[in-house]
């Protein structure tokens, strides 16, 4: 079953603590996206990838961090710098080129107590 | 500045009958537009797209309407069932931003019995 996976589900961090959020796709796509949902509100870009080793700010990047090593994995980084960390993260894939369709993840809820 | 907006919140319809969801957009470089159906807790999946060389394209149930002039597109549900019960998004993106897409904030459809 070719898809992508996110993990975990729900997480809890303490203010103050970095945590990374996982993001895997087996449908051999270069391009990755991180997006951020508030309540209410649309999708917001954090960060993109369009091919290994390389990666792109998106609309609202500053305090997080992401890696791309891998074609497969595209983990984000929630580092204490975020001023309002508490949202639902979507991790979703691509192929690269126009007018593709995003496939998306099933989303980590991420709560700072 | 919202590039992409949907100005109705919720939609409420009466099952069999039609849906209408509408989205407006102000960047005109814009040329290619997609709708997103999203369930609570999970990830959007892919509904439906247009390219802004069509005015209308159409998949079983739903169909989508450009009004370039207008800069505004619709995507009309029919009949409407209880399972569309969900949140649309309408996203845009253009031909030289590779794959990014810009999203609304979304119209949350409650199809009643």
């Amino acid at each position: 079953d070719g898809g992508i996976t996110q993990s975990p589900k729900y997480l809890f961090r303490k203010e103050g603590q970095n945590v990374t959020l996982s993001c895997e796709q087996n449908l051999n796509h270069d391009a990755m996206y991180w997006y951020r949902q508030d309540p209410g509100q649309g999708l917001r870009l954090i960060y993109y990838s369009q091919i290994v080793n390389d990666f792109q700010k998106g609309d609202i990047a500053e305090g997080y961090s992401v890696s791309r090593e891998k074609k497969e994995s595209f983990p984000l980084t929630v580092t204490s710098a975020q001023k309002n960390p508490t949202a639902f993260y979507l991790c979703a894939s691509s192929l690269a080129g126009f007018n593709n369709e995003q496939f998306f993840g099933p989303g980590t809820r991420l709560t700072v107590l | 500045d919202q590039q992409v907006k949907q100005n109705s919140p919720s939609l409420s319809v009466q099952e069999g009958r039609i849906s209408i969801l509408n989205c407006d957009y102000t960047n005109s470089m814009f040329d290619y537009f997609l709708w997103y159906k999203k369930y609570p807790a999970e990830g959007p999946t892919f509904l439906i797209s247009i390219s802004s060389i069509k005015d209308k394209n159409e998949d079983g149930r739903f169909t989508v309407f450009l009004n370039k002039s207008a800069k505004h597109l619709s995507l009309h549900i029919v009949p409407s069932q209880p399972g569309d019960s969900a949140v649309y998004f309408c996203a845009a993106t253009q031909n030289n931003a590779g794959n990014m897409l810009t999203f609304g904030g979304g119209t949350r459809l409650m199809v009643k019995p």
